[in-house]
């Protein structure tokens, strides 16, 4: 069974860092791209940042460039997302999610349960 | 960046009704790179389809996806009342991008 589990989140102040885990489990973790998707209390989904099987092609959404970092341990079957500078727009449920395959984006196929972040002085 | 616009915003019919969910992008969708996603309150999103027509897997076949270049179409062909949740579309022609929601409520 597939089972992606996310930690890390928690208060944070503006301008601080928190770093998200996933931790993967049911299936061959370096067969696929993972990514990162958010969603803002009672608002709509969000993709954040993706990252394909080799970590040798990396996308991040605008609102989050230069601020975050996606990565990956396929020795570990683990995946990460570093966020620096954090802003109160930045709160939100953060899902790990399972591309449909290994290289590009494509769909999600599976999901975590998501750690949620909150920024606020 | 592809913007993906789903109208209506709220649905309201029956259980037993016919449910069509549209989604509109801003620029051709290549290869009908287009998934709909179920999302129930408190849970993590489910895919539906993806392809713009191909159910996912244990997807029941009262779930329908149709369309191409520019304009989607989910179908729900009889509402079941656990149906009555949201429901986003997402493209991957490119960096990934959602539509905004559609909630689908009973009457």
């Amino acid at each position: 069974e597939v089972q992606l589990v996310e930690s890390g989140g928690g208060l944070v102040q503006p301008g601080r860092s928190l770093r998200l885990s996933c931790a993967a489990s049911g299936f061959t973790f370096d067969d696929y791209a993972m990514h990162w998707v958010r969603q803002a209390p009672g608002k709509g989904l969000e993709w954040v940042s993706g990252i394909n099987w080799n970590s040798g092609s990396i996308g991040y959404a605008d609102s989050v460039k230069g601020r975050f970092t996606i990565s990956r341990d396929n020795a570990k079957n683990s995946l990460f997302l570093q966020m620096n500078s954090l802003r109160a727009e930045d709160t939100a449920l953060y899902y790990c999610a399972r591309d449909y395959y290994r290289s590009g984006w494509y769909y999600f196929n599976y999901w975590g349960r998501g750690t949620l972040v909150t920024v606020s002085s | 960046e592809i913007v993906l616009t789903q109208s209506p915003g709220t649905l309201s019919l029956s259980p037993g009704e016919r449910a069509t969910l549209s989604c509109r992008a801003s620029q051709g969708v290549s290869s009908s790179y287009l998934a709909w996603y179920q999302q129930k309150p408190g849970q993590a999103p489910r895919l539906l389809i993806y392809g713009a027509s191909s159910r996912a897997t244990g997807i029941p076949d009262r779930f329908s996806g149709s369309g191409s270049g520019t304009d989607f179409t989910l179908t729900i062909s009889r509402l079941d009342p656990e149906d009555f949740v949201v429901y986003y579309c997402q493209q991957y022609g490119g960096s990934p991008t959602f539509g905004q929601g559609t909630r689908l409520q009973i009457k």
